[in-house]
């Protein structure tokens, strides 16, 4: 299976700053990375697919990009709003069976 | 509007088979490329893959879980059901279904785009 690590693991932020998570992957996985958010008790919420394209309904404050050696990847908040403090996991699909790595959290700081 | 909902006990004992359903709404599974899947999520830890099921009757399981687990659809009755054998304290955890927002399995695309509320199944004598 396809590991994918995620740094850092907790993120302490506050409202309106920038911040950047990243997940790293075992191998190369091309473009073939998804990123979520979830809150407590809820289910997650897809951010992003193909490592870079913004699901519909998700703001624009949310980008991902990827690595031209397609293992590493990261998404980013431009400006942290109060609904944003969740925790966020990646998730590959270039191999089976897609694996998720073990989750960053953003709480306020 | 897509909407899912997972259905089943909330506690079972150990040995026993888990049978969990997905009751969907605002899509089909007649439909080419349609895909439901089921993840769940153990207290306080990651989320992990179990199963897919897609419109074609292909099936995909976990590897590590693949003996233990079924995946079936009823088309007529929008539900897929997935089953979990053998049941152990340690498959305590919510379970998700979920709506498969990209392509068939060969191309890679494996997103979920729609989640049930999921449910939380604890394995307990």
């Amino acid at each position: 299976d396809i590991q994918m690590t995620q740094s850092p693991s907790s993120l302490s932020t506050s409202v309106g700053d920038r911040i950047t998570i990243t997940c790293r992957a075992s191998q190369s996985i091309s473009s073939y990375l998804n990123w979520y958010q979830q809150k407590p008790g809820k289910a997650p919420k897809l951010l992003i697919y193909a490592a870079s394209s913004l699901q519909s309904g998700v703001p624009s404050r949310f980008s991902g990009s990827g690595s031209t050696s397609g293992t590493d990847f990261t998404l980013t908040i431009s400006s942290l709003q109060p609904e944003d403090f969740a925790t966020y996991y990646c998730q590959q699909s270039y191999s089976a069976p897609p694996t998720f790595g073990q989750g960053t959290r953003v709480d306020i700081k | 509007q897509i909407t899912l909902k997972e259905s089943g006990p909330t506690l079972v004992k150990p040995t026993q088979t888990l049978t969990l359903t997905c009751t969907f709404s605002g899509f089909s599974l007649n439909s080419s490329v349609m895909g439901v899947g089921w993840i769940r999520q153990p207290p306080g830890k990651a989320l992990e893959w179990l199963a897919l099921i897609y419109w074609n009757d292909d099936k995909r399981y976990s590897p590590s879980l693949k003996s233990r687990l079924t995946i079936t659809k009823d088309t007529s009755k929008n539900q897929v059901v997935l089953t979990m054998t053998n049941m152990d304290p340690v498959d305590t955890a919510t379970y998700f279904c979920a709506h498969n927002g990209g392509s068939y399995w060969g191309a890679r695309e494996i997103y979920f785009d729609y989640w049930g509320q999921g449910t939380l199944v604890t394995v307990s004598s």
